[in-house]
């Protein structure tokens, strides 16, 4: 079973919308989670942290976080076509010092 | 804040010999780095972790004497991919944290660098 698990799309949703985002983890005890963008060819971005259940906003993303159903999940408001990336998820876990990341999900947003 | 620099970008190097890559962040105090590769349309692979000062972790899998990794400073860590092969053509990706002061478990990437080895 992998750590980290993520739909690797491609999401597609039109210019304006909301593109929902998700990701499951297998270990319960994870405490801090993650969310990067990716353009292609280029590293990851940290886009957002999130440690504590509920939400979490900051401008046109809100992450969610779930720990009794270990779920993590990225909004995009507004969707711009400048978003169109690969989104990673990541989660930390104290004991082994070490983040471990979902496969990826390709969100394209059509003009 | 939180820059994280790479060098160099891209590097083209024949077969058989060794490449360095450096990893700097630029305004604070690295204390673990962690050292990445990706290969076209994967994921993010973890080589290694180091904390300043101390021999580097190494993810099973991955051979120690061919890729070296020194982490000699809080500001600075390198790896040295050593008798290179066209197999290790990769997209090299370091990122760093600073929990100690930030106490943030946050790490940021640095720009990464694409090897080609012929």
């Amino acid at each position: 079973q992998k750590e980290v698990e993520q739909n690797s799309g491609p999401l597609s949703v039109p210019e304006g919308a909301i593109a929902s985002l998700n990701c499951t983890y297998s270990d319960r005890g994870s405490q801090s989670f993650f969310w990067y963008r990716q353009y292609s060819g280029k590293s990851p971005e940290l886009i957002m942290s999130i440690y504590s259940n509920g939400d979490k906003e900051d401008g046109r993303f809100t992450a969610q976080l779930n720990k009794a159903s270990q779920y993590v999940s990225l909004l995009i408001r507004d969707s711009q076509p400048s978003d169109s990336a690969t989104y990673l998820c990541a989660v930390y876990k104290y004991n082994f010092n070490k983040f471990y990341f979902g496969s990826g999900t390709k969100l394209n947003v059509k003009p | 804040g939180a820059v994280v620099s790479q060098h160099p970008s891209w590097v083209i190097c024949k077969s058989g010999t060794s490449v360095k890559i450096e990893c700097r962040s630029l305004d604070f105090q690295a204390t673990t780095m962690f050292w990445y590769r990706q290969f076209p349309k994967q994921s993010l692979m973890l080589m290694a972790t180091s904390n300043e000062g101390s021999k580097a972790t190494y993810e099973q899998g991955v051979e120690k004497d061919k890729f070296l990794i020194n982490h000699a400073s809080l500001t600075l860590s390198t790896l040295t991919v050593t008798s290179a092969h066209p197999e290790d053509s990769s997209f090299y990706i370091c990122s760093a944290r600073d929990l100690v002061t930030s106490g943030k478990y946050e790490q940021y990437f640095g720009p990464g660098t694409r090897l080609t080895v012929t």
